[in-house]
């Protein structure tokens, strides 16, 4: 499974546009990169998947550059409520299901 | 939105008890997985259940765990003596396909005290 790096945290305020860069340098051809979203105390929870270029749906939107070794994780206008650690996470969609967390991005959204 | 559905939400237990924690994955989710979190650490994979036997387990999963699915839509984690290392929040996860595709369905988790 590919390694992934994430800052450990970010700051940002409420109606700002946030950018979360994931490093995966070692990402095998069949590995898919998917993001998640935990509250404390809460279970994770799914927030978008991608292969290539530009993923989008109703909450963020995922960019892939061609080489695949990095992804971007969008927020479009966040709010306090999107306080929570975001996670990357990169594997093969045939596996198993051992998901491996890291440590995460702790974002932080001020008023 | 369909979700999966854990109880007890916190359990509290003396050292060397069993403990079963519970879980209802989302109805038409063939897949069923059992991870957990140590207060301010990662989220860790214990277990994977499919046609009602492990795929696969971690390290962390020996033989005081144990993993059933009883009925049409209970899916049980069971711990035999609990050790206070074994405090953790436990979350069930569910999704429709192999690997995850689209997704895992995470719980809301149980917190497990062991004392």
């Amino acid at each position: 499974l590919a390694k992934t790096t994430q800052p450990i945290s970010m700051d940002s305020y409420e109606g700002q546009e946030v950018n979360i860069t994931c490093s995966h340098n070692n990402i095998a051809t069949n590995d898919y990169i998917t993001w998640y979203q935990q509250f404390p105390s809460q279970g994770p929870r799914f927030i978008i998947q991608g292969y290539k270029t530009k993923v989008t749906n109703e909450v963020a939107s995922l960019f892939i550059p061609a080489d695949r070794k990095s992804s971007t994780l969008s927020l479009p206008r966040v709010s306090l409520s999107d306080t929570a650690v975001y996670y990357c996470l990169v594997g093969d969609r045939r596996s198993q299901g051992n998901l491996i967390f890291g440590k995460g991005t702790k974002l932080s959204v001020k008023p | 939105e369909p979700e999966v559905t854990q109880t007890p939400s916190h359990q509290v237990t003396q050292m060397g008890q069993e403990v079963i924690l519970r879980c209802v994955p989302i109805s038409n989710h063939l897949y069923f997985y059992w991870y957990r979190q140590i207060l301010g650490q990662k989220v860790e994979f214990l277990v994977s259940f499919y046609n009602n036997e492990i795929s696969e387990k971690s390290e962390i999963f020996d033989d005081q765990f144990s993993v059933e699915r009883p009925d049409g839509s209970n899916f049980t984690l069971k711990i035999r003596s609990t050790k206070l290392e074994d405090s953790a929040m436990y979350f069930c996860a569910s999704s429709e396909a192999l690997g995850g595709g689209g997704g895992y369905t995470f719980g809301s988790g149980t917190r497990l005290t062991v004392v």
